[in-house]
Formats: structure tokens, sequence, C-alpha cells
């Protein structure tokens, strides 16, 4: 089941902050996010594991809530370099990944 | 090091051909998936492997989607009689382990267009 993110779309001025989220209907194991630029392969950020961690990335972090199987990603003061499309990839079992439709991100200066 | 490579990065086919794309991970991982991505979209699952063993193939549209991994390293997908239908990126990605623990490294892709 492909998890749903929101919103499908943010435009930013850079310094400015954003929250991308991600919703799963089934339980998970854990979340991954990534980032893909235009024209190039997606690219790890940060894996959260079940237990509500929060991870930081640069002036990126998230959020994992298991019991609402949600998590959040928090792009904090933007840069230039932040924007691309943002993937939420969720784990019910040990190996295998179900990828949202991603959140375009555009920073502008 | 280097990361995970793909070829051809582009392959035109005509409907009715055969093709074979190929994905070389990244030294030392042991679990290697196959995804497609749609324009706009995440990539989606098609078939997973630990070491040379297919672990997982649900993800495979139908039987002329065929995936193989004899020695444990390179893989092939293999597409037989190409429908239109089958034009996308198709991108491998590998994994020192098969757990979602742990990252995965997607490689460039490779773009599929049958005409």
């Amino acid at each position: 089941q492909q998890p749903v993110q929101s919103p499908q779309a943010v435009i930013l001025r850079e310094g400015e902050d954003a929250v991308i989220n991600c919703s799963s209907s089934k339980a998970l194991y854990s979340v991954h996010w990534y980032r893909q630029k235009h024209g190039e392969a997606p690219v790890f950020l940060m894996i959260l594991l079940k237990g509500g961690e929060q991870k930081g990335h640069e002036k990126i972090s998230a959020s994992f809530n298991e019991k609402k199987q949600q998590s959040s990603l928090y792009l904090t003061a933007s840069q230039l370099s932040y924007s691309g499309t943002y993937f939420c990839g969720t784990a019910p079992n040990d190996y295998k990944l179900s990828f949202g439709a991603g959140t375009t991100v555009t920073v502008r200066a | 090091g280097a990361g995970v490579s793909q070829s051809p990065r582009y392959k035109v086919t005509k409907r009715g051909q055969d093709v074979a794309l190929r994905c070389d991970p990244i030294s030392g991982h042991v679990s290697l998936y196959w995804y497609r991505q749609a324009l706009g979209q995440g990539p989606e699952f098609l078939t997973y492997f630990n070491y040379e063993a297919q672990q997982d193939k649900s993800g495979l549209p139908n039987d002329r989607f065929s995936a193989e991994r004899p020695e444990g390293s390179i893989s092939t997908l293999t597409i037989q009689r190409t429908e239109q239908r089958d034009s996308a990126m198709y991108r491998c990605a590998s994994s020192p382990r098969g757990a979602t623990w742990l990252a995965q490294y997607f490689g460039p892709g490779t773009r599929l267009l049958v005409l």
C-alpha cells in the first residue's frame, strides 16, 4: 500500500521552513526519506525506526510516530540546494519499501 | 567508492523486441532491488534479491518481466515482447543487507522507450 504524502508541492523562499508529511494505512517498521533532483537518482537522506525517534541531516530533520503510522520531514532555514522532490518510503516488513508520490520543493532566492 | 551503475542509460526499442537492462551494485552489497519509476511518481517495487536468490518478485507486472542475479553481483532485468506501456525509468538499488533499517542506494536508471 503506497503511503500518502502531503503537500504535493511547496514553494519557499531561502530561509523559510517547511514540513512534509507521510501517512500509511499499515503498521510500519521503518520510514525512509529520499531526495531526488531533476534527472538524477533518488538520494538517501535518513531512516527512522519505530520508537518515535527524530533524526537530522544538515538542517533537515524527521520524526516518526508509529502509533499514527506517520512521519514528517522538517526543512529548516531552507537553502537553494534543498530544491527537489522528496519521497518517503515506508516498510511494513523487513525489506520491502513502498514509496509515496513525492513532494516537490522549490526554494527561491 | 563506486556507486550503483546501470546500463544502458537510454534504450529505444520497437514494440515486440526483447530488452535486457543491467545493474551493477555497490561492491559487497548483498541485496539488490529493481524498481520502475513513472514520471512524477515514486519508485515502484518490482523484485528483490539476496545474493543470487530472488526473494520476492511480487512486483513484476506480468510474465514478460524476469530478473536474475546468477553470481550474486550483477543483475539483469529482461522484458520480453516489449509493449508501449513498458516505457518508463527502470532503476536498481543496492543495500548492504536486505533490511529496511539500512539505506538503499539507487543507480542512475535506464530510460526505456518502446515505440
